[in-house]
């Protein structure tokens, strides 16, 4: 699976959208964007996952560039029950596939 | 449905201990996989199963490692003479055929002393 880069914390204001960069500049065709979260002391959380089309569900917003190289999750409404740790993670096509879990981004979401 | 469940939900044991942690699926999920989390770290694949089968071992599971799923149904992971390396919060998923979201359960956080 592609290795994945992301800022290891960033800030949001609550009530304002949330814009999570990823760079996975190695992906290859038949990989997929998957991104989780995990909530301190819970288990990961699935939220959203795309190919090449950006993909919305009532969770977040996943933008993936053209060339599949970068990918952004939006959080539009920030709450603070959104603060956790936010994984990109790249994964071969089969669903049943191991996830590679890399350092993420803690997000912070402040009153 | 319940959710992935997992028992305990903490241990502590003093090293050298055997510990054994249990996994129950979301029902009807073919699939169940293990991962580890060290303090600050993302969770690290241990190892997997479809049905009763153990496809994927990590080299992270070294032999003090176990993982069973004798029906196909809850996993138990055995990890014998613990060491304090084996700190770490052990989370099992479920998944079922044709899904593409692995459910989580909450964790058994183990402490060795």
């Amino acid at each position: 699976d592609a290795k994945t880069t992301q800022p290891p914390s960033m800030d949001c204001a609550e009530g304002r959208a949330a814009n999570l960069p990823c760079n996975h500049s190695t992906i290859s065709g038949n990989e997929y964007v998957y991104w989780y979260r995990q909530i301190h002391s819970q288990g990961p959380q699935y939220i959203i996952h795309g190919l090449k089309n950006n993909e919305t569900n009532e969770m977040a917003s996943l933008i993936i560039t053209e060339d599949r190289k970068s990918s952004t999750l939006i959080l539009p409404h920030a709450t603070l029950r959104d603060t956790a740790v936010y994984y990109c993670i790249v994964r071969g096509g089969a669903a049943g596939n191991k996830l590679t879990f890399g350092g993420g981004t803690r997000v912070l979401v402040k009153p | 449905d319940t959710g992935v469940s997992q028992n305990p939900r903490h241990k502590i044991t003093k090293r050298g201990q055997n510990v054994t942690f249990r996994c129950d699926p979301i029902s009807e999920h073919n699939r169940l996989y293990w991962y580890r989390q060290t303090l600050g770290q993302g969770p690290e694949f241990l190892t997997y199963f479809q049905n009763e089968a153990q496809l994927e071992k990590s080299r992270l599971l070294s032999d003090r490692f176990s993982a069973e799923r004798p029906k196909g149904s809850f996993s138990t992971l055995e990890i014998q003479r613990t060491e304090q390396g084996d700190s770490a919060m052990y989370l099992c998923a479920s998944i079922g055929t044709g899904d593409y979201e692995q459910y989580f359960g909450p964790g058994t956080r183990l402490t060795v002393t």
